[in-house]
C-alpha cells in the first residue's frame, strides 16, 4: 500500500491560504487520495478526496500532480477553527472501504 | 441528521472488567468501522461491520475484543478483561455504503483502566 509523507506541523495566519504537502510516490493507478482532519479531542472529519483531477468543495480544494506522486490540500482563508491535525491517506487498492491508514499528519496551527 | 453517537463519552473501568462501547451509525447508513487511537499514536482501523457481518476484521486484535452490528440497534464494541494497554480514545464511524467514500465519524469513547 502506498504510505504517505507530510511535514510534522506547519503554521499559518489567520485569514491566509494554508498549503497543506503530502508526498506518495509509491501511489498505484486506482488509489485515491484522501484528506481527513482532527480537531483536538473530537473524531476525524472528512476534507476531500481525489484520483487524478484537483477537487474542490465547500472546505478546501485538492491539487494533484500530474504523475500522482504528490498533492496539497489548500485552505483558501484559513481560520482559527481550523487548527487541527490534517492526515494525507492513500487508501490501498486492496483494503476494504473505510479501512484508512492514518499516519502522524502534520499539525497546523492557525495564529492571529 | 443527527450524526454518529457514541456512548458513553468516557468510560472507567478496572483491570479485568469488560467495556461496552456503543455506536450509532448516521441514519441510512449501513457501514460502520471501529477505529483505536492510542494516547500520543495515530488512528488505528480495527472493524468494518455492515449490519450483521463482519466485512473485516484485519485490525483486531486476537483476543478479548469483539464487535457486532446486529439488525436492530446500534454497533458494540466488547472488550473482556480489560488491561491497562486498552486505555485509547476508540471511535466509530459510519458510510452510506462504498459508493461514497466519506467516513463520518463520531466523537469518540475515552477509556480509561485503573
Amino acid at each position: 500500500d502506498a504510505k504517505t509523507t507530510q511535514p510534522t506541523s506547519m503554521d499559518c495566519a489567520e485569514g491566509r491560504a494554508a498549503n497543506l504537502p503530502c508526498n506518495h510516490s509509491t501511489i498505484s493507478g486506482n488509489e485515491y487520495v484522501y484528506w481527513y482532519r482532527q480537531i483536538h479531542s473530537q473524531g476525524p472529519q472528512y476534507i476531500i478526496h481525489g484520483l487524478k483531477n484537483n477537487e474542490t468543495n465547500e472546505m478546501a480544494s485538492l491539487i494533484i500532480t500530474e504523475d500522482r506522486k504528490s498533492s496539497t490540500l489548500i485552505l483558501p482563508h484559513a481560520t482559527l477553527r481550523d487548527t487541527a491535525v490534517y492526515y494525507c491517506i492513500v487508501r490501498g487498492s486492496t483494503d476494504s472501504w473505510g479501512k484508512l491508514q492514518f499516519g502522524a499528519g502534520t499539525q497546523v496551527v492557525v495564529t492571529p | 441528521n443527527a450524526g454518529v453517537m457514541q456512548n458513553p463519552r468516557h468510560l472507567v473501568r478496572r483491570r479485568g472488567q469488560e467495556a461496552r462501547l456503543r455506536c450509532s451509525p448516521m441514519k441510512g447508513h449501513s457501514h460502520v468501522y471501529w477505529y483505536r487511537q492510542l494516547p500520543e499514536e495515530g488512528l488505528k482501523f480495527m472493524v468494518y461491520l455492515q449490519k450483521e457481518n463482519i466485512i473485516d476484521e484485519s485490525g483486531m486484535p486476537k483476543e478479548r475484543f469483539s464487535a457486532e452490528f446486529p439488525k436492530e440497534g446500534p454497533s458494540i464494541l466488547r472488550i473482556q478483561q480489560v488491561v491497562r494497554g486498552d486505555s485509547a480514545a476508540y471511535f466509530c464511524a459510519s458510510s452510506p455504503g462504498t459508493a461514497d467514500q466519506k467516513l463520518f465519524f463520531g466523537s469518540g469513547t475515552q477509556l480509561s483502566v485503573l
